[in-house]
């Protein structure tokens, strides 16, 4: 079966660096997607990736490995807005997109 | 405004009765969506549509109904409620199959 897992929940501190892991096992792979989810509200996108190597957005950076099954997501300078969801999604080789539960991040003053 | 809205926003019906959840979008996109969200889940697809007129099943589809006579809207019907379908809907439209989703506001839907 297909599978997406990342962390329920994860703490970091204001100002400081938190990184959130997502492994997948999908039936091929077509990029991977991160969002970002604020409590009540809908998914916004973060960050595509579909070659290896890490790609920088400001604040936000998101990392791939194919041959791993592998993705993270790296928050600097954690500010208390960004306290939120993050979900993880992988698109397989008929392009449907499948989803982690997400992963929930609360920043402490 | 230009971008993808729902309506309602919020709904509480009873078992058995029909509900119908509206989407639309302003940007002509091909690709539209409707997934639920639910504790403990990722997004699950129920249906989705890559052009007027065609629609297939996501991975939850059973007691639900979509149609797509326009291009800018994808209602979702529930034809007969049941509480299992207690959730939130998210509608979503992207320009393609492998873009980014671009979702709406979401509809919480609450079945007693």
């Amino acid at each position: 079966g297909q599978n997406i897992d990342q962390p329920t929940e994860m703490t970091a501190t204001e100002g400081a660096i938190v990184q959130i892991n997502c492994t997948y096992q999908t039936s091929g792979f077509n990029g991977l997607f991160w969002y970002q989810q604020h409590a009540g509200e809908a998914p916004t996108f973060l960050s595509y990736n579909v070659l290896d190597g890490l790609e920088e957005k400001g604040r936000f950076s998101s990392f791939l490995s194919r041959s791993k099954g592998y993705s993270y997501l790296l928050l600097k300078e954690l500010q208390m807005k960004d306290s939120a969801s993050y979900l993880c999604a992988v698109l397989d080789s008929n392009y449907q997109l499948i989803w982690g539960a997400g992963t929930k991040l609360i920043i402490k003053p | 405004d230009a971008g993808i809205t729902q309506s309602p926003r919020y709904k509480i019906t009873e078992t058995g009765r029909q509900v119908t959840l509206m989407c639309h979008q302003t940007w002509s996109h091909s690709y539209m969506f409707w997934y639920r969200q639910d504790l403990g889940h990722g997004l699950r697809l129920i249906y989705y549509s890559a052009a007027a007129d065609i629609t297939d099943k996501g991975e939850v589809p059973d007691g639900y109904v979509v149609s797509r006579s326009k291009t800018e809207n994808f209602p979702l019907t529930l034809e007969s409620a049941t509480r299992s379908q207690t959730s939130v809907y998210f509608c979503a439209s992207s320009e393609n199959e492998s873009g980014e989703l671009f979702f709406g506001e979401g509809s919480r839907l609450t079945v007693l």
